[in-house]
């Protein structure tokens, strides 16, 4: 089955800087997303993108599929921004492969 | 509104019980899933349903029965529950393309 890496695992950041996230994946996909999980657990939806570019707010998301890889970009974080950002895709078996999550902390 | 709702939120019981998770979703979608979320934080797809048809039955013991009584509803039976089976399941449903979860149960067992 696909594989599906990211990083960094563990990021530490203060309020206001910026960070990219990077999400590697070993076959082409159908569907990717970038999601958020909050202290609390929830998975939020960040963004639905099997190709090219999106932004919402101070997030923003580029998937280069011919090159097998996405990044999401994080500016002027917030510590609301903590948590575990996951990629997820799906190859065409119709149903998401995760990769194993970025862990951010954002401190004030 | 609620797109995907799971019920219950937390579920604490003993080994050897036999519980359930009931999921709904209000999307209109054709698919559902249920999704295991270990200590470790990694999340894997164990069910998916298709207008209440199983497509998706990965590695799962067979003390985990999906059911779907029909395309808004997916519910998880587990029988004789394990120690390791303490995990947050998600519930998620799609059209094809994004994929929404709802907030997860929290299954303990002790």
């Amino acid at each position: 089955g696909i594989q599906v890496e990211q990083s960094p695992p563990d990021l530490i950041l203060q309020e206001g800087a910026n960070s990219t996230l990077r999400c590697n994946f070993s076959d082409s996909v159908n569907n990717l997303q970038w999601f958020h999980q909050n202290p609390w657990g929830q998975l939020i939806n960040l963004f639905y993108i099997p190709s090219g570019t999106k932004q919402n707010g101070r997030l923003s998301a580029t998937t280069v599929a011919t090159e097998r890889y996405s990044l999401l970009y994080i500016s002027s974080s917030q510590t609301t921004d903590s948590g575990v950002y996951f990629c997820a895709m799906d190859t065409g078996r119709r149903a998401l492969t995760f990769g194993s999550g970025t862990r951010l902390q954002v401190q004030p | 509104d609620t797109a995907v709702s799971q019920t219950p939120k937390y579920l604490v019981t003993q080994m050897g019980n036999d519980k359930s998770i009931k999921c709904e979703q209000n999307l209109g979608h054709d698919t559902m899933y249920w999704y295991k979320q270990d200590s470790k934080k990694f999340l894997k797809i164990m069910f998916s349903y298709n207008n209440k048809e199983l497509i998706i039955n990965e590695t799962v013991p067979n003390r985990f029965s999906p059911k779907s009584p029909d395309k808004a509803h997916l519910n998880l039976h587990i029988n004789s529950l394990e120690l390791g089976d303490s995990a947050v399941y998600f519930c998620a449903s799609s059209q094809g393309q994004e994929a929404f979860f709802g907030q997860g149960t929290r299954l303990t067992v002790v």
